[in-house]
């Protein structure tokens, strides 16, 4: 069964830091891969996609991520912090198994301190 | 423009009520989906429809029920609410289940 890991419950940074969240994945073929945000109270939303296209796919808010096939990663990166950035963040697979449903990882909360 | 909408936003229940959490999409999307939020846990999926009158059960679909009688909507019923079904459900909507998720605001749900 596929499944994704996410490396740390919570990641704190200062304001102007490098923010690196990490994703791992397991999956016998190549996977979609998505990355969510969720700010406090309210839904998701999408941060960024990988689906076999480019392997480095950037997304909104200045965010990033690297496929990285031989590592089975997936991790989401900002070059530096905002105060705005401060949320949960969600990596998700879709199975390959068609008609099926996003599996979520448990999730990183971003703290980011001035 | 409203996207994924859930009612109603927060609800309080006594264990063994009943209750139905209603989402509604105006995208015309096929795929629709209820998770469930729970600290730690992340977002784990209860029961999902891949069109029109069909639904599928996902990781934790003990004690709910869905239907899915119009595109637009999916519903969620818990027919004898319990203290373990507190938590912070999430619908969300796919336009063909390959790309990203919708997701609406989210129902909080206590049972007392």
């Amino acid at each position: 069964a596929q499944s994704v890991t996410q490396l740390g419950s919570h990641v704190s940074v200062s304001e102007g830091a490098l923010v690196l969240l990490r994703c791992n994945y397991s999956s016998s073929v190549p996977p979609y891969l998505f990355w969510y945000v969720q700010y406090p109270n309210q839904g998701l939303q999408l941060l960024l996609k990988y689906t076999s296209a480019a392997t480095l796919v950037k997304g909104i808010n200045g965010f990033e991520a690297e496929f990285k096939k031989s590592e089975t990663s997936f991790h989401l990166t900002k070059p530096s912090a905002h105060m705005s950035d401060a949320a949960e963040y969600f990596c998700a697979v879709r199975p390959y198994q068609a008609g099926t449903a996003l599996i979520f990882g448990k999730g990183t909360t971003l703290s980011v301190s001035s | 423009n409203a996207g994924v909408t859930q009612t109603p936003k927060f609800r309080v229940l006594k264990t063994g009520q009943s209750m139905t959490l209603l989402c509604a999409q105006d995208m015309n999307h096929e795929y629709m989906y209820w998770y469930r939020q729970d600290p730690g846990m992340g977002l784990r999926l209860i029961h999902y429809s891949v069109g029109e009158g069909t639904t599928a059960k996902g990781e934790v679909p003990d004690g709910y029920n869905v239907s899915r009688l119009k595109k637009q909507n999916f519903l969620l019923g818990l027919e004898s609410a319990a203290p373990s079904q507190t938590s912070v459900y999430f619908c969300a909507s796919s336009l063909d289940g390959n790309y990203g998720y919708t997701f609406g605001s989210g129902t909080r749900l206590t049972v007392v």
